[in-house]
């Protein structure tokens, strides 16, 4: 089973920042947070990880709290191309595990 | 395109007949995956490969399925028998492992499975 919780869905409006949010109480100590997002029709698409200290790329932030036990993907300025299902997953060293994720609406 | 690649990418067949997808991975990439993903859900974890090794399969995998990697490169997943519970994506994703830590999966863009 998926050890994260996500909301099933969410807007954004175009231009704003997208904050997804994601539970995951039982993580461990080596387990790292990682985020995949999904676009219609494709495969699913590698954003972003962390373990404990906050991460930024050219695609997004993560935040993680400093208990581990939830971390929210910024998306800073979204666009219309943002428009996904997003996947957030724990890990340590093994297979992928996917919930059902947040179905993520940017809206015009 | 050096990305993970899959064909066909849409398979329709009748109920009953024997189906074969094939997935190359990234070449230097060592670990190969594979998932089913059904409408609406996240993809299912269905076996990986370590070079040409099968490490782990889920139960999800009857003995309808088979996989192989013969050559530690690229992949087949045959279902035999299909029954229409098979239609669905089938992903097929693959990474570097370094046996240290956990590293990212690269998703082909899957096979769409259709049993009538």
């Amino acid at each position: 089973d998926a050890k994260t919780t996500q909301p099933p869905s969410m807007d954004c409006a175009e231009g704003r920042a997208a904050n997804l949010p994601c539970n995951h109480s039982t993580i461990s100590g080596n387990e790292y947070v990682y985020w995949y997002r999904q676009i219609h029709s494709q495969g699913p698409q590698y954003i972003i990880h962390g373990l404990k200290n906050n991460e930024t790329n050219e695609m997004a932030s993560l935040i993680i709290t400093e208990d581990r036990k939830s971390s929210t993907l910024i998306l800073p300025h979204a666009t219309l191309r943002d428009t996904a299902v997003y996947y957030c997953i724990v890990l340590s060293y093994d297979k992928v595990i996917f919930g059902p994720g947040t179905s993520l609406s940017v809206i015009p | 395109d050096t990305g993970v690649s899959q064909d066909p990418r849409h398979k329709i067949t009748k109920r009953g007949q024997n189906v074969t997808f094939r997935c190359d991975p990234i070449s230097e990439h060592n670990r190969l995956y594979w998932y089913r993903q059904t409408l609406g859900q996240g993809p299912e974890f269905l076996t990986y490969f370590q070079n040409e090794a099968q490490l782990e399969k889920s139960r999800l995998l009857s003995d309808r399925f088979s996989a192989e990697r013969p050559k530690g490169s690229f992949s087949t997943l045959e279902i035999q028998r299909t029954e229409q519970g098979d239609s669905a994506m089938y992903l097929c994703a693959s990474s570097l492992d370094l046996g240290v830590t956990y590293n990212e999966q690269f998703f082909g863009p899957g096979t769409r499975l259709t049993v009538l």
